[in-house]
């Protein structure tokens, strides 16, 4: 059964570094997604991304976040300047169509970023 | 702002028991979705609902969206060992915004 793969599984930076994270969706969809969940806490929606552009982001995903679809496999986040906070779960979804037309989302088995 | 809240937070059952989660916008959702994490693990699909007072069943898994398409509720009927994770409900609001429920961690004692 085809998957959302993430690189890396873990990956710890220093505040202020910038970090890449990397997904792989499932070859067939359109539409792409990062979510983040805190330890022990909900997950958040970031951004939704279809057609080479951003078509929905919330208000977490502000100036040092960024997503990028630099080729034809792979959809990455770059956090620019990392903060203490940011230290989380990473999860990319993607889907055939949109959510609001019932699409179901596939989830990556998460990238857990730590910020020391 | 939207808040999407569950309840209740934790639930500890019996095996065989039957479990319910509560998800509460607090604004009307155009469809909600709901989805099992397992304890480590990553958000999984279950199911979507559209309608106002939809009702849908996958096995001992019953879904409902409420008819102001502001509440939702997942009941488990018979709950097994392997119905253990955090449900989150999550729906997406009238300017297409995305959220996800607080969450309802069930354990099930065998």
């Amino acid at each position: 059964e085809p998957e959302v793969t993430q690189t890396p599984s873990h990956q710890v930076t220093q505040m202020g570094q910038e970090v890449i994270l990397r997904c792989v969706p499932i070859s067939n969809h359109l539409y792409f997604y990062w979510y983040r969940q805190i330890l022990g806490q909900k997950v958040e929606f970031l951004v939704s991304f279809y057609n080479n552009e951003i078509s929905e982001k919330s208000e977490i995903f502000d100036d040092q976040f960024s997503v990028e679809r630099p080729d034809g496999s792979n959809f990455t986040l770059k956090i620019r300047s990392t903060k203490l906070e940011d230290s989380a779960m990473y999860f990319c979804a993607s889907s055939e169509g949109p959510m609001a037309a019932s699409y179901e989302q596939y989830f990556g088995p998460g990238t857990r970023l730590t910020v020391t | 702002g939207q808040q999407v809240m569950q309840i209740p937070q934790y639930q500890h059952v019996q095996e065989g028991e039957d479990f319910t989660t509560y998800c509460n916008s607090s604004t009307t959702l155009s469809n909600i979705q709901w989805y099992k994490q397992r304890p480590g693990g990553h958000p999984v699909f279950l199911i979507q609902l559209v309608k106002s007072g939809e009702v849908k069943k996958q096995k001992r898994l019953t879904f409902q969206f409420g008819e102001a398409k502001k509440n939702s509720s997942l009941h488990i009927t018979a709950t097994q060992t392997t119905d253990v994770g955090t449900y989150f409900c999550a729906g997406t609001d009238t300017g297409n915004q995305f959220y996800f429920g607080t969450g309802t961690s069930l354990t099930v004692i065998p």
